[in-house]
Parts: C-alpha cells; sequence; structure tokens
C-alpha cells in the first residue's frame, strides 16, 4: 500500500528558531499534498494544500510567511515553521493523495518550541 | 462552524460492551466520509464510505451511512482494550482540480476498561 514517511517524529527548538519538516510519499508519486496541525485533545485542522511545483494554497488565518510550503517534487513536501514560538507547538501532520491510493497520513511530528 | 460534528466527545465502557459513535455532517460537493482510528500517532484508516445504506465490515468493525439525513455511525462490539483510542470522522469534500480535502471531527475519545 502507499506510504508517507515524515520526519522528524519529534523536535524540541529554541523560540526564534525555524524548524523544517519532510513528509515523502515513498511508493507513489503525491501530486497533492496536506499539512494539518492537531492541538491536544482537537482535531485536525487543515493548515495548506500543496500542488506539486506551485504554491500552496493556505487555509484561513494561517499564516503562509510563517509556515512555508514547498512541493518541489512528486515526492517531496516540506513545511518549515519559521521564527518559532512556544504558542508554534503542536502536532503536525503530512497527508498525501493519489488518485489510486486515496489519503495516506505521515506519522507526524510533535514540536516543542522552548 | 463546524462542519463534521461527532458523538459523543468521550464514551467509556468495559470490554465486552458494544459502541456506537456517531458522526454528521454539512458540506458542500460530498466525495464520501471516512473513519480512522487515532492511537498517539497518525490516523489510520478504517472505512471509506461514499453510498448511503451500505454496510461496510472489518471484524468487530462496522460502519453505515446516510447520505439523506447527512450522518455516519461507526460499530465496535465485544471491545477491547486495544479499542481504546480516539475515532476520527472526515469527510472528503470535492474541489476539483486539487483532488479534495478532508474536514474532521473532533473525535470520540474511547476508553475500554478490562
Amino acid at each position: 500500500g502507499a506510504v508517507v514517511s515524515q520526519h522528524p517524529s519529534r523536535v524540541i527548538c529554541k523560540s526564534g528558531t525555524s524548524v523544517k519538516i519532510e513528509c515523502r510519499s515513498l511508493d507513489f508519486q503525491a501530486t497533492t499534498m496536506f499539512w494539518y496541525r492537531q492541538f491536544p485533545k482537537q482535531s485536525l485542522m487543515l493548515m495548506a494544500t500543496s500542488n506539486e511545483g506551485s504554491k500552496a494554497t493556505y487555509e484561513q488565518g494561517v499564516e503562509k510567511d510563517k509556515f512555508l510550503i514547498n512541493h518541489a517534487s512528486l515526492t517531496l513536501s516540506t513545511l518549515t515553521v519559521t521564527s518559532a514560538h512556544p504558542e508554534d507547538s503542536s502536532f503536525y501532520i503530512c497527508s498525501a493523495r493519489d488518485w489510486n491510493y486515496g489519503y495516506t497520513f505521515g506519522s507526524g511530528t510533535r514540536l516543542t518550541v522552548v | 462552524e463546524d462542519k463534521v460534528v461527532q458523538s459523543p466527545l468521550s464514551l467509556v465502557v468495559h470490554e465486552g460492551d458494544t459502541v456506537t459513535l456517531n458522526c454528521s455532517y454539512e458540506v458542500t460537493n460530498f466525495r464520501s466520509l471516512l473513519w480512522y482510528k487515532q492511537e498517539k500517532k497518525a490516523p489510520t484508516f478504517l472505512f471509506m464510505l461514499t453510498s448511503s445504506g451500505i454496510e461496510k465490515k472489518s471484524g468487530r468493525l462496522s460502519s453505515i451511512l446516510d447520505k439523506k439525513e447527512l450522518f455516519s455511525i461507526l460499530n465496535i462490539t465485544a471491545t477491547q482494550t486495544g479499542d481504546s483510542a480516539v475515532y476520527l470522522c472526515a469527510v472528503d469534500v470535492d474541489r476539483g482540480s486539487t483532488l479534495g480535502r478532508l474536514y474532521f471531527g473532533r473525535g470520540t475519545q474511547l476508553t475500554v476498561w478490562p
């Protein structure tokens, strides 16, 4: 089946630094990838949709300059949290969609900003 | 506004009990409804429902969709402690060339006591 690899699984960074999270589709080409954020006891909130080779579409209220998304190839999308602050601490999950495999989720990244 | 509403938000049962989890939705361009199980990390896929009245089964789990009343239920019979998790309902919405997006409910936290 389809596999999406996400790393790192856990990262702790200092306030003001940037963190990059990678999401790779291992055995299929993902023309579209999604980035979600999940706070404790809350559901997954879509942050942005990225299409290979074009700019990401951000959901309302998500700062595009703070959460930089790059989808440069059919198998890799990255999310960079720039100038991270403690309130950015959260669980970030990527998902890839392909016409054949539907939605496949990465294993998630637990970001803690101290 | 909540597009996908799950109930109950929390449920505690004993092993062997049967549980029913509810999901109602209100979206345009509905494509499918999906159920996921989330245990600390990323969601794992359970079912995808596209047609009304057709029950899908996988072991002790089953699910059905009512597109007229806009809801779905997930049943778990003879619950086991390993069923303890958050169960997420998501609705896939068609957005044309971007392959759609998922709207998630807040989830039902199921706890099964031995």
